[in-house]
């Protein structure tokens, strides 16, 4: 079975600065997906970020950036220009890529609650 | 194009009694699957429907349970309740359409169940 950890139950961070998430993972299998969720007061999940096991290159989007280590089987998620609408929880987690039956579970991390100081 | 929908997005209920939750996935999204998040367990995966079939389900009770219709359109039913199953319950579409799909998963809102 897989496991997803996420060791640090909270962070903080200054407007504009940078903050990096971290995430560590455990699987037998070498084909999967990564990801991160933002779960904001809303209580909406919503996708920040996506790696593909097979891709040697950290994925990027816009402001939001992933150091993919597959070896050490960490995923760690860095926020650049923090801004107070990041303020929320992030979630790790981890799909595998072989078909069990379910392309839909997602396996996730206990999640980190950011704080954003003006 | 809308986003995925629950309801009711609270509810609370008594011991014993059942309870049924509804989804309605983005247009063309054919994969439903429910997560039930706690402070203490976090997010657990519950089930997955395609094409009205279930196609794995978590380590729940069988008081967990769930189906989906023709329109993609999914309920989950909860029966004989317990103050432990007072969670958010969270309903993720995605196109589910190849084996391999790594079509992302779109959530809703979540359903805040309360058990009394």
């Amino acid at each position: 079975a897989q496991t997803v950890t996420q060791s640090q139950p909270e962070m903080s961070v200054q407007e504009a600065e940078t903050v990096t998430l971290s995430c560590t993972y455990d699987t037998s299998e070498s084909d999967y997906y990564l990801f991160w969720y933002k779960q904001p007061p809303s209580r909406q999940m919503i996708l920040v970020i996506r790696q593909e096991a097979y891709k040697q290159q950290n994925a990027t989007e816009n402001r939001f950036s992933v150091n993919f280590q597959k070896a050490a089987k960490s995923f760690s998620l860095k926020i650049s220009d923090s801004q107070l609408g990041d303020a929320a929880m992030y979630f790790c987690a981890y799909r595998s890529a072989t078909y069990t039956g379910a392309n839909s579970k997602l396996t996730f991390g206990k999640g980190i609650t950011l704080s954003v100081r003006p | 194009k809308a986003g995925v929908t629950q309801t009711p997005r609270y509810l609370i209920k008594t011991r014993g009694q059942q309870v049924t939750l509804s989804c309605s996935p983005i247009s063309g999204h054919r994969s439903v699957s429910w997560y039930q998040q706690t402070p203490g367990q976090g997010l657990q995966f519950l089930f997955e429907y395609f094409s009205e079939t279930q196609r794995n389900k978590g380590n729940f009770p069988g008081r967990f349970s769930g189906r989906q219709f023709s329109n993609s359109r999914s309920e989950m039913n909860v029966s004989t309740l317990e103050l432990g199953d007072s969670a958010l319950y969270l309903c993720a579409s995605s196109l589910g359409l190849s084996l391999r799909s790594n079509s992302p998963l779109h959530f809703g809102n979540g359903t805040r169940l309360t058990v009394t």
